[in-house]
């Protein structure tokens, strides 16, 4: 499987401030999905990172909020905007390697962001 | 939308007893259902998953069954041991190549 890599690791912000967290793929891939896992929760999808468009975002989630960038096949950010103590969560770049649908999904280790 | 129902939320079980885990959904487009396992501070681990076109699969000590008419499938494990605690949790792909997740289950095994 890939080797995925997420910076940074963790991060400690300030009410207001944006942060922007990296995903770096080993090899090319398809499709790259951003999840957030807010403490103690499950996953839920922010959006799937698109290579040269626009990413799709879920419901309840808008670009404004959580611009995404994906310039190539191996590489995407996530930048949490304008951050709030709510925003507080673990968040979680994944990505489908073979390019199929219906594939195993694999997950970075994930950045854990805490918003005072 | 799909939606994930899991139970249940908590798990405990004596070491060598079995675990079952049990997750229900919504959309029967849906035909790919993968099972994670976290690890505390650790990132989601694919650990089986099952196709529509499967009743049953098994990879040593865990199995996953999956009935597609009443739209439920279960995660087993045998002979459980202290490192499987872990929050476990299912999910479901749907047509729109998405994975919607159940809101997971935390399993503890003692020794």
């Amino acid at each position: 499987s890939a080797v995925i890599s997420q910076k940074p690791s963790r991060d400690i912000c300030q009410r207001g401030t944006s942060l922007t967290i990296q995903c770096q793929v080993d090899s090319q891939v398809t499709m790259m999905f951003w999840y957030r896992q807010q403490p103690g929760q499950s996953l839920t999808l922010i959006a799937t990172a698109n290579q040269g468009s626009e990413a799709t975002y879920e419901s309840g989630f808008v670009i404004d909020k959580f611009p995404i960038s994906r310039p190539n096949l191996t590489f995407s950010t996530l930048t949490v905007s304008n951050m709030s103590p709510e925003d507080s969560s673990i968040y979680l770049c994944s990505l489908n390697t073979r390019g199929l649908r219906f594939d195993e999904q694999f997950f970075g280790p994930g950045t854990r962001l805490t918003v005072l | 939308g799909e939606n994930v129902e899991q139970h249940p939320s908590t798990l405990s079980v004596q070491e060598g007893d079995s675990a079952v885990i049990k997750c229900t959904y919504s959309d029967s487009a849906s035909n790919y259902f993968p099972w994670y396992k976290q690890e505390l501070g650790k990132r989601p681990q694919l650990i089986i998953d099952i196709r529509s076109n499967v009743g049953e699969k098994k990879d040593q000590r865990i199995a996953v069954t999956l009935n597609k008419t009443a739209k439920h499938f279960s995660l087993h494990i045998t002979e459980t041991q202290p490192e499987d605690s872990a929050v476990y949790f299912c999910a479901a792909h749907n047509a729109g190549n998405m994975l919607t997740f159940g809101g997971g289950t935390r399993l503890m095994v003692k020794p």
